[in-house]
């Protein structure tokens, strides 16, 4: 069966430093999303991208972070400034349609900012 | 604003016995509701949704759960536990209009043998 593929699964960064989180959605799939899951907290939505532009975006997603579709298959996040509250789990997912199409999830990027 | 409530971050069972997990929500429209389930290191796994239509909705690995509007519920069951059930379990719900998946805090539920 098709994946989403993340990597890399773990990343440590310095905080003030830029980061790019990678994601290989499925194939097919139209519109592409990024989570995020800090530890013992709900896993937040941050943003969602259909052809080719942000189509939502919560509060969270501030002017530090930028996503980015740049070739036919990857789908990336970018955080410019990390700072040390930006640790948490990742998620991208992709979905064929919109609402109640099912999301597919990769098994995540665990960022840790120092 | 929507929100959801799982009642309970841990849940035991026996193996065999009954599952339960609770999920209530709250939403201004008639939602779509969903259950996903995350094992260790992996990624969130959809188990069933809620659209439209019955009310009872049937997921993988014998998972069932339940919309009740004047409840404001969906709770998950699962007549017999297996060990391989044991993960976290979340529940989540979207409006229609927008795109954003909102979750709650996922229950892990643990098996005995």
């Amino acid at each position: 069966e098709p994946e989403v593929t993340q990597t890399p699964s773990h990343q440590v960064t310095q905080m003030g430093q830029e980061v790019i989180l990678r994601c290989v959605p499925i194939s097919n799939h139209l519109y592409f999303y990024w989570y995020r899951q800090i530890l013992g907290q709900k896993v937040e939505f941050l943003v969602s991208f259909y052809n080719n532009e942000i189509s939502e975006k919560s509060e969270i997603f501030d002017d530090q972070f930028s996503v980015e579709r740049p070739d036919g298959s990857n789908f990336t996040l970018k955080i410019r400034s990390t700072k040390l509250e930006d640790s948490a789990m990742y998620f991208c997912a992709s979905s064929l349609g919109q609402y109640n199409s099912p999301l597919h999830f990769g098994n995540g990027t665990r960022l840790t900012v120092t | 604003a929507q929100s959801v409530t799982q009642l309970g971050s841990h849940v035991s069972v026996s193996e065999g016995a009954l599952v339960l997990l609770r999920c209530n929500y709250s939403s201004s429209v008639p939602p779509y509701l969903f259950w996903y389930v995350q094992y260790p290191n992996q990624g969130l796994q959809l188990l069933l949704k809620y659209t439209t239509g019955a009310t009872l909705v049937k997921g993988i690995n014998g998972f069932e759960a339940e919309f009740k509007k004047s409840e404001t519920s969906f709770h998950l069951t699962k007549p017999s536990a297996h060990m391989s059930d044991a993960a976290e379990y979340f529940c989540a719900v979207i409006r229609g209009g927008s795109e954003k998946l909102v979750f709650g805090k996922g229950t892990k539920l643990t098996v005995n043998p």
